[in-house]
């Protein structure tokens, strides 16, 4: 069964500070890997999707790398802003299309980034 | 971008009450839609995919008489909350992917906000 897993469970930085959110994954038979971000009471907005061949993608001040081997993955914001305060997710999908796109997800980490 | 949206975006009800909640892709077609539940601090669990035309499907431990799945078209799946009691709330998301070109993309609905009393 496949188990995700993200570290720190929750980080407070000041405004400036580069940061890594890190994620692990126990099967490494993902098909791809998302990072989510979550305001509070509300939906998730896709950050970043990392197909399984792929090793890293980035968008804007957000840089996501995985390691399918090991079953890693981090998220490096940089530049961190009081904006960025949310919960970050992270969750690996099985397959493409249908019922294998499901999605499975960390636990998560919330992030307070001081003014 | 795609657009995915849920109805109602909260609701409270007593305890016994049965609570629909319907989940609308509004620009694309999606024959399969996904059901999470997020309690509070916690991070999603997927309750049950839907499928367009047919049963849906549920993970395990969740009880298919008690969460009723419903997709009756490519851009409505509904999931009723039967004879609800507060142990079932919580926040219920759905999350469509468009398919095609954009199969490996999952839109996320806004949520449901489910509280019962």
């Amino acid at each position: 069964k496949q188990e995700v897993t993200q570290i720190p469970a929750a980080l407070s930085v000041p405004e400036g500070e580069n940061l890594v959110l890190n994620c692990s994954f126990t099967d490494s038979a993902i098909y791809n890997l998302q990072w989510f971000r979550q305001d509070p009471g509300k939906g998730l907005t896709s950050l970043l999707l990392i197909q399984s061949s792929q090793r890293e993608q980035t968008s804007g001040r957000l840089n996501a790398s995985l390691d399918k081997s090991s079953g890693r993955s981090t998220l490096y914001i940089a530049a961190s802003q009081p904006g960025d305060s949310a919960t970050y997710l992270c969750a690996v999908s099985l397959g493409s299309g249908g019922a294998t796109n499901k999605l499975i997800f960390g636990t998560g980490t919330l992030l307070a980034v001081q003014p | 971008g795609a657009v995915v949206s849920q109805h109602p975006s909260w609701v409270i009800c007593k305890s016994g009450t049965s609570v629909k909640i319907e989940c609308r892709s509004l620009d694309f077609q999606a024959t399969t839609m996904f059901w999470y539940r997020q309690f509070p601090k916690q991070s999603l669990m997927l309750m049950a995919t839907s499928n367009e035309g047919s049963k849906a499907t549920y993970e395990q431990g969740v009880e298919k008489d008690k969460f009723l799945i419903n997709h009756a078209s490519l851009t409505l799946s509904t999931l009723t909350v039967t004879s609800a009691h507060p142990e079932d709330s919580s926040f219920y998301i759905c999350s469509a992917p468009p398919g095609g070109a954009m199969a490996d993309t999952q839109y996320f609905g806004p949520g449901t906000r489910l509280t019962v009393l």
